[in-house]
C-alpha cells in the first residue's frame, strides 16, 4: 500500500466554481502535512502547509483529519491559473527530512 | 535570491554509460535533498544531506547511485552504469537550518533518459 494516496483526477472545473479533493496517508507517525503544486514539466512548489485546526490561504482551504488520516484541499472561485497537479505531501518525525509524495491530483479549470 | 539550480536540464545517455547530475542549493541552506520521479509514479525521496553529511540515504535504489556534497555546498549525483529504469526526472531541493522541513525549495529538475 502506498504511504500517500490521491485520486489522480482529472477534476474538470468551470472557472469560478469550487473544487475539493482529498488525500489519505497510511502512517500514523506522519506529523507534517503539505500541499504542493506542480505545473506541467515544472518543479513542485509549496502551496500551503496543513495545520491540525485547518487553515486558509486566500481561496485555498486545507483540512487535516488525523483520526481518519486524510487531508483535504478546497479551492474556491477557481481561476484558469489554478490548473495544475496538486501533490499531497507528508513528513514523519522519524525521518524528518524525507518528504513522502502522493502521485498528485490533476485539476483542469475551464473557461 | 537565486533559487535551487540543477545541471544539466536534460541528459540522454545510453545504457551502461555514466551520468553526473549537479545541484546548487539556495545559498546558506544546510539541507539538501535528492528526489526522483519515474514515469507515471510519484516523486520519491533518494537522500538528504545536512551540510556535507548524509543524514538519510534510505531512498537510494542501489549502489549504482553515488551522491556527494563536498564542502557542504553543491551536490552531485552520479549514476554508473546507467540502466533503462533510471530514466526519470531528478529533483534537488534545499531548506534552511537543521531539523526543519517546513518548506523544501525544489530545483527545476534534470530529465534523464537512458536508451
Amino acid at each position: 500500500r502506498k504511504e500517500v494516496e490521491q485520486d489522480p483526477g482529472p477534476f474538470n472545473v468551470p472557472e469560478g466554481a469550487t473544487v475539493a479533493f482529498n488525500c489519505t496517508y497510511s502512517n500514523s507517525a506522519s506529523q507534517s502535512f503539505f500541499w504542493y503544486r506542480q505545473d506541467c514539466r515544472k518543479e513542485p512548489k509549496l502551496l500551503m502547509s496543513v495545520y491540525s485546526s485547518g487553515n486558509e490561504d486566500g481561496r485555498f482551504t486545507a483540512q487535516l483529519n488525523r483520526a481518519s488520516q486524510y487531508i483535504s484541499l478546497l479551492i474556491r472561485d477557481s481561476k484558469l491559473s489554478d490548473s495544475a497537479t496538486y501533490l499531497c505531501v507528508v513528513n514523519r518525525t522519524d525521518s524528518w527530512g524525507k518528504l513522502q509524495f502522493g502521485a498528485g491530483t490533476q485539476v483542469v479549470v475551464t473557461p | 535570491e537565486a533559487g535551487v539550480t540543477q545541471f544539466p536540464s536534460h541528459s540522454v545517455i545510453e545504457k551502461g554509460q555514466t551520468v553526473t547530475l549537479r545541484c546548487d542549493p539556495i545559498s546558506g541552506h544546510d539541507n539538501l535533498y535528492w528526489y526522483r520521479r519515474v514515469m507515471g509514479k510519484e516523486i520519491k525521496f533518494l537522500l538528504h544531506f545536512v551540510k556535507e553529511s548524509k543524514q538519510d540515504e534510505s531512498g537510494m535504489p542501489n549502489n549504482r547511485f553515488l551522491a556527494e556534497r563536498t564542502g557542504g555546498t553543491y551536490s552531485t549525483l552520479k549514476v554508473q552504469p546507467a540502466e533503462l529504469e533510471d530514466s526519470g526526472v531528478y529533483f534537488c531541493a534545499s531548506s534552511p537550518e537543521v531539523k526543519t522541513t517546513y518548506e523544501q525549495y525544489f530545483g527545476p529538475g534534470t530529465r534523464l533518459t537512458v536508451t
